[in-house]
């Protein structure tokens, strides 16, 4: 079936750690994008690719580092200059720029990351 | 700042019955209105994108409805089923932008 698949389902970051999330997609999708998600609050972007080897910032890069070296991958790196990482995070991708299109997104299952 | 407001936060509805919520965004620079669904466990699923005031869409038991010109769009549910019980998401795209609301828990009472 085609998709989007996140991993891991749960992480836990030590001080000073930088961990990586994985998010890959079958979907032939141009566009991919990485939320993060608080409790309470809406999905708030973090960065977003619209093609291979160029991705851009979103409202709260800082902290995060992604690339975007293959279509179907997208992984999301968070650093330890991110100083509160804890949150849900959900990778997604669409046919092209969702700012620019009516196209809906695709999403992955999401990985939840805390701090031991 | 751009805002979307979702209400209720949270609603509990007895199963068989109709229910409602809303999405309440900026009237100006509108392009779109999207819908998903966020089941428990799962990925969330897009239901509707709408793009004209005063579009109305239906899947199902589950339709919506969109008032751009005073920033609204209402979500309905016909005759709530156990599985209709998820987060139910808008997100507002303005120029080069897709804000989201913190969505609506719907829970459905057997």
């Amino acid at each position: 079936d085609g998709g989007i698949t996140q991993s891991p389902k749960y992480l836990f970051r030590k001080e000073g750690q930088n961990v990586t999330l994985s998010c890959e997609q079958n979907l032939n999708h141009d566009a991919m994008y990485w939320y993060r998600q608080d409790p309470g609050q809406g999905l708030r972007l973090i960065y977003y690719s619209q093609i291979v080897n160029d991705f851009q910032k979103g409202d709260i890069a800082e902290g995060y580092s992604v690339s975007r070296e293959k279509k179907e991958s997208f992984p999301l790196t968070v650093t330890s200059a991110q100083k509160n990482p804890t949150a849900f995070y959900l990778c997604a991708s669409s046919i092209d720029d969702i700012r620019r299109s009516n196209q809906p997104q695709h999403f992955g299952d999401g990985t939840r990351l805390s701090i031991l | 700042i751009l805002n979307v407001e979702q209400s209720p936060q949270s609603l509990h509805v007895q199963e068989g019955d109709s229910t409602n919520f809303t999405c309440s965004f900026p009237s100006s620079n509108f392009y779109a209105l999207h819908w998903y669904r966020w089941e428990t466990a799962k990925s969330p699923e897009a239901l509707f994108v709408m793009t004209l005031n005063g579009d109305e869409k239906k899947k199902g038991r589950i339709s919506a409805t969109l008032n751009t010109k005073e920033g609204y769009s209402y979500l309905y549910i016909k005759g709530s089923q156990p599985e209709d019980s998820a987060t139910y998401l808008c997100a507002f795209r303005s120029n080069y932008q897709l804000i989201w609301g913190a969505g609506t828990k719907l829970i459905i009472k057997p």
